[in-house]
Order: structure tokens, then sequence, then C-alpha cells
């Protein structure tokens, strides 16, 4: 089985909808990240969290929020989906040491309409 | 600030031949880390290096190697003799201190096509 896993693997919904994503992993890491990925653009951050309790903005966190339910899951909601917040979202899991090795999900396609 | 810059967006070879993909960073932490990921047709990120910024010896394996240059603030990477399956996004990333929560800050990706 796959060490990080995410639900639902593609997506489509409408202007205004909410929606989440959801992560988990059994790497047993304490750190996991949501990162987007546009076309030509890379991938940018959006939340990452240390542990249950410690949860921090990245560089494109508005319009989307996070919870920690336990170590192992790490997901990420649309309020209030718009259609610029069609990407690939990916999340990642790093151990809790310096700038470690993150490891990927599969990445979630969503598509806003 | 935190940059990394992959000039190349598109490169095609023929199997067989030799490829660099090029990456350029930049920031004022002296402690950092240098990534390479492989992201293939299927979508997923694969996880290729992890180099960091005390250590400049070149790392090779199996077909792949990278040469890491604090001087001209490169961590290039090489493909030799390509194969049709090396065709994929490669992302060049960086990591620094604890502030940003040891994120990576990625290049925008070089995809690269490797025809028969």
């Amino acid at each position: 089985d796959a060490d990080v896993t995410q639900t639902p693997r593609n997506r489509i919904t409408k202007t205004g909808k909410r929606i989440m994503l959801e992560c988990s992993q059994t790497k047993g890491h304490d750190r996991m990240y949501w990162y987007r990925q546009d076309p030509g653009l890379g991938l940018r951050l959006i939340y990452y969290s240390f542990d249950v309790k410690d949860i921090n903005k990245g560089e494109i966190s508005d319009g989307y929020s996070v919870s920690r339910q336990a170590q192992a899951k790490f997901s990420l909601s649309l309020e209030s989906a718009i259609p610029n917040q069609t990407a690939l979202y990916f999340c990642a899991t790093s151990e809790g040491q310096y700038q470690e090795t993150q490891y990927f999900g599969p990445g979630t396609r969503l598509l806003v309409l | 600030a935190q940059k990394v810059t992959q000039a190349q967006t598109e490169i095609s070879v023929v199997e067989k031949e030799d490829v660099t993909l090029d990456c350029v960073y930049e920031t004022r932490d002296t402690t950092y880390y240098l990534f390479w990921y492989k992201q293939p047709p299927s979508g997923e990120l694969v996880f290729l290096i992890r180099r960091n910024s005390f250590d400049e010896q070149n790392e090779i394996s199996g077909r792949y190697s990278w040469n890491f240059q604090k001087s001209t603030s490169s961590f290039n990477f090489t493909i030799t003799a390509s194969q049709v399956v090396d065709s994929a996004v490669y992302f060049c990333a960086l990591s620094v201190g604890g502030g940003s929560g040891y994120a990576l800050n990625f290049g925008k990706g070089t995809s690269l096509l490797v025809t028969p």
C-alpha cells in the first residue's frame, strides 16, 4: 500500500461549493504539507503542519483552510470554490529533522466549473 | 527570499543522447538543501536526490549524475544515455530554515521528451 494517500484522486465541483481533500500517511512522519501545482508554475505551498497543534500558512493560503485531525491525517478545505482553484493538489510528508526529504502523495486533480 | 530558476522549459532529445537539466538557486541562508524530483506523465512526484549546502561532492546514481557548484549557485542534473522512460517533468527545489516550515521552493520544471 502507498505510504501517502490522497482522496479523492479526481474531483469536479461547481463555483461556490465547499470541498475537502484528504491526505493520510503511514510513514509516521510529523510534518505534513499541502502544495498546489498549476501548469508552468511548479508547486506552491498552501499550508504546513509540524504536529496536530501546529498549523501554518504558506505562500498561497487565501481561500483555503486545513485541519490536522491526527498525526497521520491532514485535510485541505476550499470553503467556497472558485474556478482559479482548478489545479493539481499534492500532500507531502517528512520527518521532523531539518530539511528532510518530502514524500508526496499521488495528487488530487480538482476542476472547479 | 528563496528562488529556484530552471531556465529550460522544454528539452527534446533522441534516445541514448546525454542531457543536462539546469538549476540555479538564490538564497541568503548558509544552510540549505537542494532536491530534484521527477514527475512522469502519470503525475506523481518521485524523489531523486537531496543534497545539503556543505556537501559539494558530485553524485552519481546509475545513469543519473548531479553537479553542485556553490560558486555559481547551481545544481545541475545530467542523464547519460537517455531512455524513453526518462520522459517526464523534472523539478529542482530548495529548502531553507524552519521559519518557512522547511517547505520546498520549486522551480517551474523542465519537461524532457526522449524520442526513440
